[in-house]
Order: structure tokens, then sequence, then C-alpha cells
């Protein structure tokens, strides 16, 4: 089984600074997906980045961008120029490699990033 | 293109009483996952559903879930009898469900329950 773990349950930044959100994984899987997913309050579930396991890169989606060390088991996300609209819940995840139509996602906790003005 | 609907969004109900909820996917897509996020807590799988089989039921109590997708479109999740620690914001997520790549899941807003 797969655990996905968010040590930070709360962060705050300043409005425009840069902001840094941490996520561990425990798997024996070798081929898998990893996600951030955003959940502001009130509102619906939605797709920040994804990452693919057998890629060294690191995915980048404008402001959002991570660290993945897969050694480490480590997924890390960076939000810069951080704005009000950042301010929910972000949820990491994790996929299983696919070999059919479709795979549950493992969440962790949660962290409650709030940006100020 | 329509998001996935779920309904009610607020549902309050007594302990020992019955509750369903009601998903519509998106149009076209195969599989649909039903999550029950406990306040505080990421969301949890309770059953995966592909056209109108059942992919994944492991983690739902079938002592007091059920939930169906006959036609393999709309998909109800049903709670009898209620318990006060099902009180969560139960998601409704689905995709594509094409095989041998990545399908990105879609959530609904999710329907708040609070069991008194």
């Amino acid at each position: 089984a797969q655990t996905v773990t968010q040590s930070q349950p709360e962060m705050s930044v300043q409005e425009a600074e840069t902001v840094t959100l941490s996520c561990t994984y425990d798997t024996s899987e070798n081929n898998y997906y990893l996600f951030w997913y955003k959940q502001p309050p009130s509102r619906q579930m939605i797709l920040v980045i994804r990452q693919e396991a057998y890629k060294q890169q690191n995915a980048t989606e404008n402001r959002f961008s991570v660290n993945f060390q897969k050694a480490a088991k480590s997924f890390s996300l960076k939000i810069s120029d951080s704005q009000l609209g950042d301010t929910a819940m972000y949820f990491c995840a994790f996929m299983k490699g696919l070999n059919n139509a479709g795979n549950m996602l493992t969440f962790g906790g949660g962290t409650r990033l709030m940006v100020k003005p | 293109e329509a998001g996935v609907a779920q309904s009610p969004r607020y549902k309050i109900i007594e302990k020992r009483q019955s509750v369903a909820f009601w998903c519509n996917p998106i149009s076209g897509h195969a599989t649909l996952y039903w999550y029950q996020q406990i306040l505080g807590q990421g969301p949890k799988l309770l059953i995966q559903f592909q056209n109108n089989g059942v992919v994944d039921d492991s983690q739902l109590p079938k002592d007091r879930f059920s939930a169906e997708r006959l036609k393999g479109v709309d998909s109800t999740l049903k709670i009898q009898p209620a318990k006060l620690e099902d009180s969560a914001v139960y998601l409704c997520a689905s995709s594509l469900g094409l095989a041998g790549g990545y399908n990105e899941q879609f959530f609904g807003p999710g329907t708040r329950l609070t069991v008194l």
C-alpha cells in the first residue's frame, strides 16, 4: 500500500513571495504518478501539476514547479510570485502507474496555505 | 464542457437515518470514483467504477454503504444507517478511463454531510 505524508498542516506567505510545500511518500511501485491538487475554500478540487516518476525533469506549470527526488521519495511544490488566489488547501497525491483504464488517488493530509496581502 | 455534477450540495440528517448522494460524471467518462473527505484530512477512495462494473470497493464499509452505477453513467452512493463518523464531504470524480495511459480525474463540488 502507498502512503503520502504532508508534514506542514499550515503555511503562510506574503503576496509576491515564494513558498515551498513538502510531501513525502512511500511505495514499492516503480511506475507511478505524483500530483499536487488545490482545493480552495468551499470550491472543488483542481489539478495543479503532475509528475511522471520515469521522468527526471521536474514538472513546471507557470508559477508552479516541483522538486521530485525519486530516491528520497520526496515531492515538493514551489509556488512563485504568490497571489491571493493561491489561498487554499493543497494536497499531494499518488497514483500507481497504469496498465488498465484507471487507478485511484492516494492523498496526503493536506497543507493549508494562506497568502497574505 | 460541463463538469462533474453532484447533488445535494449539503445534507443534514440524524444518526441512524438514511441518505443518498447523486453524481453525474463528465459525458463520455467511463471511470467514476467516490471519495470520502473527513474534515481536516485528504480524500479517501470509497469505490471505483469502470462503466457499470466495480473495480475497487475494498475501502467501502459495506455494512452501511452501498453504491451503484446501473447504466454506466450516473451513480448513487447510499448510507444506511448513518453514524456520526460519516460526517464528511463526499466527492465524486470521473475520468475517461482509456487503457494504456494517464487519465486525469476531474472532481465534482462534493456533498457535505452532517450527521447529528
